[in-house]
């Protein structure tokens, strides 16, 4: 079993939906999750961490659910450029990212 | 300030040769890691370097790929007698101090392709 698994897609969406993504990790002990995004042909940048408690940032929700092991992203009102691939991280004594979930966002 | 460089940012080379990549981490960086990402795929962890802690090699694929840090900046990925299946694109990241919730910054990475 992978460590981060993720639902690899596509989503393919109209502008303005609202598109979730789910990602479980295997190692009961992880301390820290991210949610990284990666433009094609780019290298990964942090999109956000997610805390316990769940956090947003405008139109990005994060949460995480320790006990069933899994972190969520939602993306509300979706824009052509939140077109992209996103990246579940999950951290333990380093960081180990899943294989990401292709997003397009289209008119 | 200057980000994670890697270099080079292309390298075409033939099977059986080795190639060595080389990642600049941000200045004061301790923790340094690669990646390999095949096309299309995610990232495959490689190797992970925390100061002047012994490294964390589990993710290397097999004796061909080696990979030093001197100085704890620096960092040389080797991969010996290449093979097509290694072509990908070889990314570079550090943190801070390589704790769990440490960001990692990546370079812009290091595209190989065995003929």
């Amino acid at each position: 079993r992978k460590e981060v698994e993720q639902d690899p897609g596509p989503f393919n969406v109209p502008e303005g939906a609202t598109v979730a993504f789910n990602c479980t990790y295997s190692n009961s002990a992880s301390q820290s999750f991210f949610w990284y995004r990666q433009d094609c042909r780019k290298e990964p940048k942090l999109l956000m961490s997610v805390y316990s408690s769940g956090n947003e940032d405008g139109r990005f929700t994060a949460q995480l659910n320790r006990a069933s092991q899994y972190i969520s992203l939602l993306i509300r009102d979706s824009k052509l450029s939140d077109s992209a691939t996103y990246l579940c991280v999950v951290g333990h004594n380093d960081m180990r990212f899943g294989a990401g979930t292709r997003l397009t966002v289209k008119p | 300030g200057a980000g994670v460089s890697q270099s080079p940012s292309n390298k075409v080379t033939e099977k059986g040769k080795d190639v060595e990549l080389r990642c600049d981490p941000i200045s004061g960086h301790t923790a340094l890691y690669w990646y390999r990402q095949s096309l299309g795929q995610g990232l495959e962890f490689l190797i992970y370097f925390q100061g002047n802690s012994a490294p964390d090699k589990s993710g290397l694929p097999s004796d061909r790929f080696s990979a030093e840090r001197t100085g704890g900046s620096v960092s040389t990925l080797t991969i010996q007698r290449t093979q097509q299946e290694d072509s990908a694109v070889y990314l570079c990241a550090s943190s801070l101090d390589g704790g769990a919730r440490d960001t990692q910054y990546f370079g812009p990475g290091t595209r190989l392709t065995v003929l």
